[in-house]
């Protein structure tokens, strides 16, 4: 069974910070990691995928990838208010293969 | 824009009546799937098609049914549903790879 973990939270910063959100998959064979923010009520949406080891930078969020370690985070620099959700980490292996999506980290930017 | 609807968003029913909630894109993206979500769970896939006519089992399908009879719908059948079905659902169509996966606004599903 894939399994995706990821500490519940809520995970709490002040605003202006920067706020780090962790990620851990089972399946080495995993190809494709994505990041989706869900506002409460609301449907997922896709913040940044990755595919390769290293750092993917796009605006105030940056995702780094270590498939050697199984690990793939979220950094939002300069976090604001309007960050607060909960953020959902993501795999998949090759295309058809299922999707696994971890628990989620809530994320509370205080102001 | 790529657009997803799903019917009906909220839906309150009794145990054993079958139900569909339906799921239509108004894009041409082979990649579709059902995830249901629920507190301290998270989204969990149902069933994912990754094109007409073919369909395969994510983690948690036992209970549900889905058909792929062309490309832009994309039903979720109960054939008898029961309480541990009631759940936030959510369709998602996928892109090129499958990847990416734009999800719908929700059903959120009660079963008495």
């Amino acid at each position: 069974q894939k399994e995706v973990e990821q500490n519940s939270g809520p995970l709490s910063v002040p605003e202006g910070a920067i706020a780090s959100l962790n990620c851990t998959y089972s399946d080495r064979g995993s190809q494709s990691f994505f990041w989706y923010r869900q506002y409460s009520g609301k449907s997922p949406e896709l913040i940044m995928f990755i595919y390769s080891n290293g750092d993917k930078e796009d605006g105030r969020f940056t995702a780094q990838l270590n498939k050697a370690s199984q690990y793939v985070s979220l950094l939002i620099r300069d976090s604001q208010p309007s960050d607060s959700a909960t953020y959902l980490c993501a795999v998949n292996g090759d295309y058809g293969q299922n999707f696994v999506f971890g628990p989620g980290t809530r994320l509370s930017v205080l102001p | 824009e790529a657009q997803v609807t799903q019917n009906p968003r909220y839906l309150i029913t009794v145990t054993g009546k079958k139900l569909t909630v339906t799921c239509s894109q108004n894009m041409n993206h082979e990649y579709m799937s059902w995830y249901r979500q629920d507190p301290g769970l998270g989204l969990r896939q149902i069933y994912y098609s990754m094109n007409v006519e073919v369909t395969d089992k994510g983690d948690v399908p036992e209970g549900y049914k889905v058909s792929r009879k062309e490309k832009r719908n994309f039903p979720l059948i109960l054939e008898s549903p029961s309480p541990n079905q009631t759940s936030l659902y959510f369709c998602a169509l996928g892109g090129s790879r499958g990847n990416e996966q734009f999800f719908g606004p929700g059903t959120r599903l009660t079963v008495l």
